[in-house]
């Protein structure tokens, strides 16, 4: 299986702040990784799938890059909205695995 | 609009059965390979199963093979989730969710399963 190690558990921003996520596979997934925010109750929404392509609605301050094992899934200008849970999704092989998860706060 | 309505849920005994239904509407279902994904609560997210658009086809990761069936009616715009010899760590939210180009676009509201005697 291939493990997501995702980084920070936690994050504590302002807003206006640029905070970045990083994910890495424990092999190669060739660019298969899709960014989920979840808010408390809800379920997840996909905000970008395959490395970087934005979801329709997504909002242009949300950015994804990377490739190989390395990826990372950026918020520019965090708005209050955003204060979320964000997982990364690895889908180039079954079983499909997600990151631990990332919080993000308000500072 | 795409809807995803999960339902069948509730507190069962370790080592009964359970079913789940969800219910799809606002696409052509048929078109679209379908899967459940789980969250325990407080914890991250696990895919349960996969199904292919005509059914033939499926998958499941080792922690759910052999207890989950994952299943589909077309006709009726539904997918199904039979859970047997259900364990404490089964324990979940369980969504519905959509395929698209492999990941999932649209999930539906969720469904919570109590495993617990």
């Amino acid at each position: 299986d291939i493990q997501m190690t995702q980084s920070p558990p936690s994050l504590s921003a302002s807003l206006g702040d640029k905070v970045t996520i990083t994910c890495q596979a424990s092999q190669n997934i060739n660019k298969y990784i899709a960014w989920y925010q979840q808010k408390p109750g809800k379920a997840p929404r996909l905000l970008i799938r395959y490395t970087s392509t934005l979801e329709s609605g997504t909002p242009s301050r949300f950015s994804g890059s990377g490739s190989g094992r390395d990826y990372s899934f950026s918020i520019s200008n965090v708005e209050s909205e955003d204060i979320a849970s964000y997982y990364c999704l690895q889908y180039d092989n079954l079983p499909y695995t997600f990151g631990a998860g990332t919080k993000l706060e308000l500072k | 609009e795409v809807q995803l309505v999960e339902s069948g849920g509730g507190l069962v005994q370790p080592g009964r059965s359970l079913k789940l239904s969800c219910a799809a509407s606002g696409f052509t279902f048929s078109n679209y390979y379908m899967a459940w994904v789980r969250q325990a609560p407080k914890k991250g997210l696990e895919w349960v199963a996969t199904i292919s658009t005509s059914g033939s086809r499926t998958y499941y990761p080792d922690s759910v093979k052999g207890r989950f069936t994952i299943s589909r009616d077309n006709a009726k715009s539904s997918l199904y989730l039979q859970m047997n010899s259900l364990k404490s760590e089964d324990t979940a939210t369980y969504y519905c969710a959509r395929h698209e180009t492999g990941s999932w676009d649209y999930w539906g509201q969720g469904v919570m399963v109590t495993v617990s005697s």
